[in-house]
């Protein structure tokens, strides 16, 4: 069965700027959560989605947003992008909302200039 | 919401050595706990988690141990070898909350 994936891998953009990251969770799993990572911070929470809709939500501002599609594939955007957004957005799958196992993605690394 | 704070940030070892690196809770309600193993460059993955009523729980050389009543759990990682030096993270979760907390991680550095 193949793992969860991300795309793209790396990402470079300037401040001002949007971007938006995909996730495609394991076959079958139908919920995405999203996490910055940051040196020093570790995992922070951004949102979970679950059939098309989202369910938990993190303490980030609304320039941070997702959304989920019926295949659960899942996409985050970031609008007017800050320096402080450079990190590594890891994406995780769960077979259901609640499960308490979650399998992470690669993630993607994103540098703001 | 939930605090989940871990100690050390940092690890070192001697090959063959053990190493232990403790989590703290603050959510009473939190009653899934898993530890993530993150090697340089590569993705978080599951390698041990315990449940709230559960003590104790061991998978060949790691074991992980839970006292709700301090509100705290462990890694255990016995007879060290240089693939076992990376960054662990601890988390918590409550079924009320449905999101987990993670720690800041532990880099552990196993020196053969």
């Amino acid at each position: 069965k193949a793992g969860v994936t991300q795309t793209p891998r790396y990402l470079i953009k300037t401040r001002g700027q949007q971007v938006t990251l995909s996730c495609s969770p394991i076959s079958g799993h139908r919920s995405v959560s999203w996490y910055q990572q940051t040196p020093g911070q570790g995992l922070q929470f951004l949102f979970e989605y679950f059939s098309e809709t989202q369910r938990n939500k993190g303490n980030f501002p609304g320039r941070f947003s997702g959304r989920q599609f019926s295949n659960s594939r899942s996409e985050m955007n970031v609008s007017t992008l800050e320096l402080g957004d450079s990190a590594l957005y890891l994406c995780a799958s769960s077979l259901a909302l609640g499960s308490y196992e979650q399998y992470f993605g690669p993630g993607t690394r994103l540098t703001v200039t | 919401g939930e605090n989940v704070e871990q100690h050390p940030s940092t690890l070192s070892v001697q090959e063959g050595d053990s190493a232990v690196i403790k989590c703290t809770y603050s959510d009473s309600a939190s009653n899934y706990f898993p530890w993530y193993k993150q090697e340089l460059g590569k993705r978080p993955q599951l390698i041990i988690d315990i449940r709230s009523n559960v003590g104790e729980k061991k998978d060949q050389r790691i074991a992980v141990t839970l006292n709700k009543t301090a509100k705290h759990f462990s890694l255990h990682i016995t007879e060290t070898q240089p693939e076992d030096s990376a960054v662990y993270f601890c988390a918590a979760r409550s079924d009320t909350g449905n999101q987990f907390y993670f720690g800041t991680g532990t880099s552990l550095t196993v020196i053969p």
